[in-house]
């Protein structure tokens, strides 16, 4: 299974809302990785998990939460969101150590409206 | 055909043809790096990678050269096919953090 599951693969909410993104792999992968997408730009890094715990925070507003509650899970909790956080969120997960490449998910498609 | 990835972010080729998108990375202490394919409304999809010890890798069709001197690195795609049409990006690994490049689009014209 070199699979990386994530949910919704879209999702539409209002500014005052709060929902969560999740993400599940079962690959055995230690590490973790939310990205952020906009229209025909590259993933942006948010976050890294290694080992269940947060190794990289890429100066990510606090609007944005994320959670790693077992090694398989990766969910991202999102409230009081902004329009121009309308993007595609990308989880991805890879070994921790070694040359191995990042397995991604399909995204979820986030409207902020 | 041939891109400059983060000056010409758009490449069209004629099937049959030979491409090659460049990209330039940024950080000299990377050493490992991954060509990514995405298409429309999916996640990105491992192509190759290559270790900073080496400076060529081929695969099925595609061919990864690298050049730490310069930091470049490109992708090769033998004999384009319309199911290449994507966007290509690489990605540099320094110490469990992949970032990408700007990315090109790869159009195939039948």
């Amino acid at each position: 299974d070199t699979e990386v599951t994530q949910t919704p693969k879209h999702l539409v909410m209002g500014m005052t809302n709060k929902k969560s993104l999740k993400c599940e792999q079962h690959m055995g992968h230690r590490a973790m990785y939310w990205y952020k997408q906009k229209a025909k730009k590259p993933p942006e890094l948010m976050f890294v998990y290694s080992y269940e715990k947060l190794s990289i925070n890429e100066s990510v507003p606090s609007r944005f939460s994320p959670e790693c509650p077992n090694s398989s899970l990766l969910n991202l909790h999102l409230h009081a969101l902004q329009p121009e956080d309308s993007a595609l969120y990308l989880c991805a997960s890879s070994q921790v150590r070694g040359f191995t490449e990042a397995f991604f998910g399909q995204g979820t498609r986030l409207t902020v409206v | 055909g041939e891109s400059v990835g983060l000056h010409l972010p758009t490449l069209s080729v004629q099937e049959g043809d030979n491409s090659i998108i460049n990209c330039a990375y940024s950080n000299s202490a990377s050493d490992y790096f991954i060509w990514y394919k995405q298409e429309s409304g999916k996640g990105p999809q491992f192509i190759i990678d290559i270790r900073s010890n080496m400076d060529k890798r081929q695969g099925q069709r595609v061919t990864v050269l690298l050049n730490k001197t310069v930091k470049h690195l490109s992708l090769q795609i033998a004999a384009t096919q319309p199911g290449d049409s994507a966007v290509y990006f690489c990605a540099e690994n320094t110490g469990n953090q992949f970032y990408f490049g700007t990315g090109t689009s790869l159009t195939v014209i039948p």
